[in-house]
């Protein structure tokens, strides 16, 4: 498997402010993933980040609001720009690669954000 | 489009009943996983198990178990003799091999409350 590490492990925001949550994993990975959970609800995929390109996001979501960088095959950023209170969720990270586990995904422990 | 239901969303049981936790999906693939995932209060995300599609056969794994039919396009999972320490959320996801980099959908998770 795969050791993911996810910071910060939690924030409290101000609205209008913009917070990075960095996942950096202790392997190279193919595939990088992040995921948006609302209180008490289920995950929701954001984006695909992609090496060496731009990320690909799902309906619903856009780059100017959370983009993603990923400089390499461990690490990975999300910017969750311009926060509002509803942006208050938990973000995780999670990776899959053929070298560790074919067609399984690790994740992170997570990014507990709180917007005010 | 792949879709994953799950009807409960939250079960109370004593401890040392057997709780089962429905999962029923939609996919046009032919060629598809799924995966049941637990999460705790702490927020992380414990990957149970993962199933293919052509593997019907069910899995026992100490006091967990797995019915997979594909008949009923179901993936249900139950705990025998629950404990107070299995209390979470459990997520059951499908994840389609054509999807590129074989993107999780999530159901909306079923909270297990057991207790003592």
């Amino acid at each position: 498997s795969a050791v993911i590490s996810q910071k910060p492990s939690r924030d409290i925001c101000q609205r209008g402010t913009s917070l990075t949550i960095q996942c950096q994993v202790d392997s190279q990975v193919t595939m990088m993933f992040w995921y948006r959970q609302q209180p008490g609800q289920s995950l929701t995929l954001i984006a695909t980040a992609n090496q060496g390109s731009e990320a690909t996001y799902e309906s619903g979501f856009v780059i100017d609001k959370f983009p993603i960088s990923r400089p390499n095959l461990t690490f990975s950023t999300l910017t969750v720009s311009n926060m509002s209170p509803e942006d208050s969720s938990i973000y995780l990270c999670s990776v899959a690669s053929p070298l560790i586990s074919y067609n399984e995904q690790f994740f992170g422990p997570g990014t507990r954000l709180t917007v005010l | 489009a792949q879709k994953v239901t799950q009807a409960q969303t939250e079960i109370s049981v004593v401890e040392k009943e057997d709780v089962t936790l429905d999962c029923v999906y939609e996919t046009r693939d032919t060629t598809y996983y799924l995966f049941w995932y637990k999460q705790p209060p702490s927020g992380e995300l414990v990957f149970l198990i993962r199933r293919n599609s052509f593997d019907e056969q069910n899995e026992i794994s100490g006091r967990y178990s797995w019915n997979f039919q594909k008949s009923t396009s179901s993936f249900n999972f139950t705990i025998t003799a629950s404990q107070v320490v299995d209390s979470a959320v459990y997520f059951c996801a499908l994840s389609e091999a054509r999807a590129a980099g074989n993107k999780l959908t999530f159901g909306g998770g079923t909270r297990v409350l057991v207790k003592p």
